[in-house]
């Protein structure tokens, strides 16, 4: 199975700072038809997850564009320019390259 | 609007059997590949299974298999999980979620989840 690791666990920021959420692959993501199948997921609290960013670096419809992803082969990052108060929950990345899909622990994001 | 709602959740005792639903509106359910994921209590989200638009493909976690089955009625717009032989770390809350179209993996629509406990 790929195993996914995220880095920081957690992460306290102050309004209007930028954060960033780390995640590597165990293996790459690279499938056979040349995309990588990493998303990233936000939980806020209490809520389902939704999500944010597909195959590493598309935002998905409704998102803000305060979010951007990023990263190839085993390494990718998740970006927040400028964090806003209801970005506070807990962000996942996933891949799905192969079978089993697997998740990353989790980046819990709170305010400073 | 586009929607995913599950049921069948409840607490059951160690060895017991459970099925699981996951209603469908708002869009062509034949179309998608579906999954259920699920988050034991204060804990990450686990990927449980998937099947293919048509029924024809199903893949499981290693966790699972052999215990859980996942189905769909594209009839009646409704995803299923019959889920056997549980155990206590089976309890969690169990989301649906859809593949959006042409998408791989790409979880575009959650339900808001069914609430799994086996406990004797």
């Amino acid at each position: 199975d790929i195993v996914m690791t995220q880095t920081p666990l957690s992460s306290p920021v102050t309004l209007g700072q930028p954060a960033s959420i780390s995640c590597r692959s165990s293996q790459s993501l690279v499938h056979s038809d040349g995309n990588a199948y990493l998303s990233w997921l936000q939980q806020r609290p209490g809520q389902p997850p939704r999500l944010l960013i597909y195959k590493s670096s598309n935002r998905f419809s409704g998102v803000p564009d305060r979010f951007s992803g990023s990263g190839a082969g085993t390494d990718f990052t998740l970006k927040i320019s400028r964090v806003e108060a209801e970005d506070v929950g807990v962000y996942y990345c996933m891949q799905a390259t192969q079978f089993p899909h697997t998740f990353g622990q989790g980046t819990k994001l709170e305010i400073k | 609007q586009v929607q995913l709602v599950e049921s069948g959740g409840g607490v059951v005792q160690p060895g017991s059997s459970l099925r699981l639903s996951c209603a469908a509106s708002g869009f062509t359910f034949s179309r998608n590949a579906m999954h259920w994921v699920r988050q034991a209590p204060g804990k990450g989200l686990e990927w449980v299974a998937v099947i293919s638009y048509d029924g024809s493909n199903k893949y499981y976690a290693d966790s699972v298999k052999g215990r859980f089955t996942i189905s769909r009625d594209n009839s009646k717009n409704t995803l299923y999980l019959e889920m056997n032989s549980l155990r206590a770390e089976d309890t969690a809350l169990y989301y649906c979620a859809r593949d959006a179209p042409g998408g791989v993996g790409t979880f575009d629509i959650w339900g808001q989840g069914t609430m799994v406990t086996v406990s004797s």
